[in-house]
């Protein structure tokens, strides 16, 4: 069974910066493609970027709203991804999920499972 | 950018009933178009991929059609378990844009 587990949600100050972590099991991980999500509290769903396997460089694309702020890596060693976000902002209160796409490429574009989310807060 | 409705922004229904939720974009998007389901508290299930493909598992009471700008998601049957948000999500050119959502409850 496939499982994504994130972790490191956390209650940061604007301004500092805080890493996530997608801990991914039953699968190859190697493999896939791995897409971050967050959602505002009672809001919708919001891209913020993906990373590629390793088949295609592990290279990665951002939502404009993160770009230069938020970088995501992965090892393929610990079966995780990561999502390192800094310059929080109060609009990056969100609940962050991990997803994976059915491919190395991020094409076709959608997501086949998903962890369970961690909160991030941010405020003064 | 493409941009993305649905309508309703939320329904009541019955069990049994058919429920159909439309999504709309902006320009023409072929069939790249996704729907999920997110119970209350959950996260999200892919449901529909590519407009029409049921996801394995995903029970045939939950379909889904279209092309170029008008989409079509329904649910033959309404069960208690689908009260939900559903949205439906867009992807192209490094851009996955989802839908505003349609929130479903039983009447």
């Amino acid at each position: 069974e496939v499982q994504l587990v994130e972790s490191g949600g956390d209650f940061v100050q604007p301004g500092r910066s805080l890493r996530l972590s997608c801990a991914a099991s039953g699968l190859t991980f190697d493999d896939y493609a791995f897409m971050w999500v967050r959602q505002a509290p009672g809001k919708g769903l919001e891209w913020i970027g993906f990373i590629r396997s390793k088949a295609y460089d592990g290279t990665t694309e951002y939502a404009a709203s993160v770009k230069g702020r938020f970088t995501i890596s992965r090892d393929d060693s610990k079966n995780t991804a990561y999502l390192q976000m800094s310059s929080l902002r109060t609009e990056d209160t969100a609940v962050y999920y991990c997803t994976r796409v059915p491919n190395g490429s991020g094409w076709p574009g959608y997501f086949d499972y998903w962890g369970q989310g961690t909160l991030v807060t941010v405020s003064s | 950018d493409i941009q993305m409705t649905q309508s309703p922004s939320s329904v009541s229904a019955s069990i049994g009933d058919r429920v159909t939720i439309t999504c709309q974009a902006s320009q023409d998007i072929r069939n790249y178009l996704n729907w999920y389901q997110q119970r209350p508290g959950k996260a999200p299930k892919l449901l529909i991929y590519d407009a029409s493909n049921l996801e394995r598992g995903v029970p045939s009471r939950f379909s889904g059609s279209g092309s170029g700008t008008d989409f079509t998601f329904t649910i033959s049957g309404l069960q208690p378990e689908d009260i939900a948000t559903y949205f439906c999500q867009h992807y192209d050119n490094l851009v996955y844009t989802f839908g505003p959502g349609t929130k479903l409850d039983i009447k």
